[in-house]
């Protein structure tokens, strides 16, 4: 069974710009999370989507947002970057997001830099 | 708030020696912890659960314990081998019942052949 991708790996873009990150879950996953990791912070859930709706919900400004397809595809969006936006972005699912019986399979992560 | 804190500073131990890393919290009584293992680059990969009800946990080479009382998680590999250095990260759901795990620092583990 495919493990979870994501795309692009690494990306750079300019202050000001938006982006857009991709990940593709497990094959029968419906849960998808996404994470911010970067040295000063370390992880930090921004927000998971089960079923196409957002189901929880990091601690993290408005810019950042994200959908989920019928596919369990996800999308995360940052609009307006900033420097301190720069970091390892990963996305993980699961099978249905229920904590003590499902598992998190992590991607391997988009490294973002703002220049 | 809820706190999580793992060592910092690099665990450097020798090829066959037992590595143990460990996970604090406080102002928090979760119902289960989570370890991870995290190579350069790449995403983490879970290794093991233990519940709030469990004090010890084993998988090959791996020991996780969890002492509520002491607000604390003790990881454990026997037998290290150089493949083991990584970087390895606690985690906790949050507080209120959710899903959503909090993750430690994580302490990086060298090991030494």
């Amino acid at each position: 069974k495919a493990g979870v991708t994501q795309t692009p790996r690494y990306l750079i873009k300019t202050r000001g710009q938006q982006v857009t990150l991709s990940c593709s879950p497990i094959s029968g996953h419906r849960s998808v999370s996404w994470y911010q990791q970067t040295p000063g912070q370390g992880l930090q859930f921004l927000f998971e989507y089960f079923s196409e709706t957002q189901r929880n919900k990091g601690n993290f400004p408005g810019r950042f947002s994200g959908r989920q397809f019928s596919n369990s595809r996800s999308e995360m969006n940052v609009s307006t970057l900033e420097l301190g936006d720069s970091a390892l972005y990963l996305c993980a699912s699961s099978l249905e997001g229920r904590y003590l019986t499902d598992t998190q399979y992590f991607g391997p992560g988009t490294r973002l830099t703002v220049l | 708030s809820q706190k999580i804190e793992q060592n910092s500073e690099a665990l450097n131990i020798q090829e066959g020696k037992t590595a143990t890393l460990t996970c604090n919290y406080t102002n928090y009584s979760p119902a289960y912890l989570q370890w991870y293992r995290q190579d350069p680059g790449r995403g983490p990969v879970f290794l093991l659960l233990i519940r709030e009800n469990e004090k010890e946990k084993r998988k090959e080479r791996l020991k996780v314990t969890f002492d509520t009382t002491l607000k604390q998680s003790l990881f454990h590999i026997t037998a290290s081998q150089p493949a083991d250095s990584a970087t390895y990260l606690c985690a906790l759901p949050s507080s209120g019942g959710s899903y959503i795990p909090t993750f430690g620092r994580g302490t990086s583990l060298i090991v030494h052949p």
